[in-house]
């Protein structure tokens, strides 16, 4: 599976944009990128993902390189609310055929300032 | 509609007891997998279920087995309780098999089993 590397913090403003980095070079065409965050004592929270393209929900946007090496989550207008650990992922099949698992590496903690 | 519903929410037990967690998962899905969060390892996975069929299995040892009943509820057991098996476990819900990876996961908040 596909290993991704985030920093271990981050700081934002309240009300400022939130752009968290991930890496992820080892990707393969068929893997997608999910974000999750979990906050205190609560399971992860789905977040967005996507392959290849820019995408955007009510919470998020995901903006992928088009090498897909890498990704940024941005979190347009961050509260206090958003204040959680921020997990990037990346989900498919395994090269070596078989199911492939889902592994969470050690995230990016947010932490919003007002 | 209901999210994933994990019980009990919070578990002490001691060593050389076993433990049985349900999960609930979100109206529809099929798929459960069930995962070990520690301060220490982080998020590992542990096994998913299918249609009542284990479809993948993590490097945790024997002493983890879990079950998915035809309503798609899902338990998982543990053996012979070590310290080490304090956690937080999780349980996901996806309404298609991990392997369809374009359908995302949904947690629930856990049980946190302590072992004395």
């Amino acid at each position: 599976d596909a290993k991704t590397t985030q920093p271990p913090s981050m700081d934002c403003a309240e009300g400022r944009a939130a752009n968290l980095p991930c890496n992820h070079s080892t990707i393969s065409g068929n893997e997608y990128v999910y974000w999750y965050r979990q906050i205190h004592s609560q399971g992860p929270q789905y977040i967005i993902h996507g392959l290849k393209n820019n995408e955007t929900n009510e919470m998020a946007s995901l903006i992928i390189t088009e090498d897909r090496k890498s990704s940024t989550l941005i979190l347009p207008h961050a509260t206090l609310r958003d204040t959680a650990v921020y997990y990037c992922i990346v989900r498919g099949l395994r090269h070596s055929g078989g199911y492939q698992k889902v592994t969470f590496g050690t995230g990016t903690k947010l932490q919003v300032i007002p | 509609k209901a999210g994933v519903t994990q019980t009990p929410r919070y578990l002490i037990k001691t060593r050389g007891q076993q433990v049985t967690l349900s999960c609930s998962p979100i109206s529809g899905h099929r798929s459960v997998s069930w995962y070990q969060q520690t301060p220490g390892q982080g998020l590992q996975f542990l096994f998913e279920y299918f249609s009542e069929t284990q479809r993948n299995k993590g490097n945790f040892p024997g002493r983890f087995s879990g079950r998915q009943f035809s309503n798609s509820r899902s338990e998982m057991n543990v053996s012979t309780l070590e310290l080490g098996d304090s956690a937080l476990y999780l349980c996901a819900s996806s309404l298609v098999e991990l392997s369809s990876y374009n359908s995302p996961l949904h947690f629930g908040n856990g049980t946190r089993l302590t072992v004395t």
